[in-house]
This record gives C-alpha cells, sequence and structure tokens, in this order.
C-alpha cells in the first residue's frame, strides 16, 4: 500500500520561503512514477501545484512556476517543495501525491495534508 | 484553455442513486479525467478513472456502487445505493501537456 506523509512549518511569515517534505512509503521512488503537490486554501477547492518525475523532471503550474522549485531524493525515498515570497493567499493545506507512472496525468494515492498559515 | 466545469451541489435521498457531470471544455472532448472524493475534513481519495469512451478504472477498495461513464465532452460518476458516508465533496480531474486542472467541486448531500 502506497502511503505519503507531509511534514514542515505549520506557520510561515509572509515573503518568506515555504517548505514542505513529502515521504514516500510502500513504493520506492526510483522505481518511477511522477510525484506532484496540490494546495486547498480555506474552504476552496483544489489547485495544481507541480509534479516531479523520479529522475528530476519538473513541470509547474504556470501561475506559480517562478515561485515554485520542487525536488526528489531517492535516497530517503521524498520529495520536497519549496514557494518563494509567501502571501497570505498562500495559507493553505498543502497534499502531496502520486502521479502519473509515465507521464503527468492523474493522483491515485495522496497524503493526509499539512496545513500551512502565512502570517506574521 | 483547458477547464473543468461542475455543479456546486447534488443531493439526494439514503439509499438512492446520484449522477455528477464534469464537463470538458471546448476541444478537450477527447481527455480523460479522474474523480476524487473528499469527505469532510479529510484529504482527497482518487475514486476512478474515465476515459471518453466510456471505460474507467477504479482506485483500490472503492465500492462497486460507484461507476463511471461518458457522452461526448461529459464525464459521469453515479453513486448508486448511496450511504451518509458518500456525502462529501467531488472533484474532476484532467491533464494535458504538462498541465493539471481540477474541476470547482461537487457538494454531495444525502438526505
Amino acid at each position: 500500500q502506497v502511503q505519503l506523509q507531509e511534514s514542515g512549518p505549520g506557520l510561515v511569515k509572509p515573503s518568506e520561503t515555504l517548505s514542505l517534505t513529502c515521504v514516500v512509503s510502500g513504493y520506492s521512488i526510483s522505481s518511477g512514477y511522477y510525484w506532484g503537490w496540490i494546495r486547498q486554501p480555506p474552504g476552496k477547492g483544489l489547485e495544481w501545484i507541480g509534479s516531479i518525475y523520479h529522475s528530476g523532471s519538473t513541470y509547474y503550474n504556470p501561475s506559480l512556476k517562478s515561485r515554485v522549485t520542487i525536488s526528489v531524493d531517492t535516497s530517503k525515498n521524498q520529495f520536497s517543495l519549496k514557494l518563494s515570497s509567501v502571501t497570505a493567499a498562500d495559507t493553505a493545506v498543502y497534499y502531496c501525491a502520486r502521479d502519473g507512472l509515465v507521464t503527468s496525468e492523474y493522483f491515485d494515492y495522496w497524503g493526509q495534508g499539512t496545513l500551512v498559515t502565512v502570517s506574521s | 484553455q483547458l477547464v473543468l466545469t461542475q455543479s456546486p451541489s447534488a443531493s439526494a435521498s439514503l439509499g438512492a442513486s446520484v449522477k455528477l457531470t464534469c464537463t470538458l471544455s471546448s476541444g478537450h472532448s477527447s481527455y480523460a479525467i479522474a474523480w476524487h472524493q473528499q469527505q469532510p475534513e479529510k484529504g482527497p481519495r482518487y475514486l476512478m478513472k474515465v476515459n471518453s469512451d466510456g471505460s474507467h478504472s477504479k482506485g483500490d477498495g472503492i465500492p462497486d456502487r460507484f461507476s463511471g461513464s461518458s457522452s461526448g465532452a461529459e464525464r459521469y460518476l453515479t453513486i448508486s445505493s448511496l450511504q451518509s458516508e458518500d456525502e462529501a465533496d467531488y472533484y474532476c480531474q484532467t491533464w494535458g501537456t504538462g498541465i493539471q486542472v481540477f474541476g470547482t467541486g461537487t457538494k454531495v448531500t444525502v438526505l
């Protein structure tokens, strides 16, 4: 059973960088698949942030691309998200999920999510 | 532009059926989509992928009362024999080269 667990600070100050990590168990990232980040502002819908292949190839949401970096560490079986210059609009529950096998397509396993609040 | 349209809400009685619709934007009627369920205060859960020909493949442990179908640019999720735990938000999702899109979600209420 594939399981994903997000971790990171729950509070980030405006203009700083949000950093989250997703640890994967039950599947070796180096074996394949894209891995993605999705967020959900309080009371709102889902927004895709970006996805990364086990080799390091990435796709980013064009609306966030200038501020987002996603990286992968196959030795630790985890991948990470960095979002720079955050504002209150970046307050959301952040989810990590398993994406497609060969190309970025749909998410079939999700983490439980972690709330990140941007506030001074 | 790749866009998914969903009705904001739907309701049906306990034990009845409900059919949710996700509409693909013009020029994208051949795209497959995925359905995800989000119960209150929980993370999303993958339900199934629905192809343009109506075939679908479910996620692990998804009950038979969840089914998918297609017609033109519309993709459907039908929930039969509604249970109280089916009260949730349902999101459709699709993808293109290097891009992912979610619909705005449909809130299902079990009466």
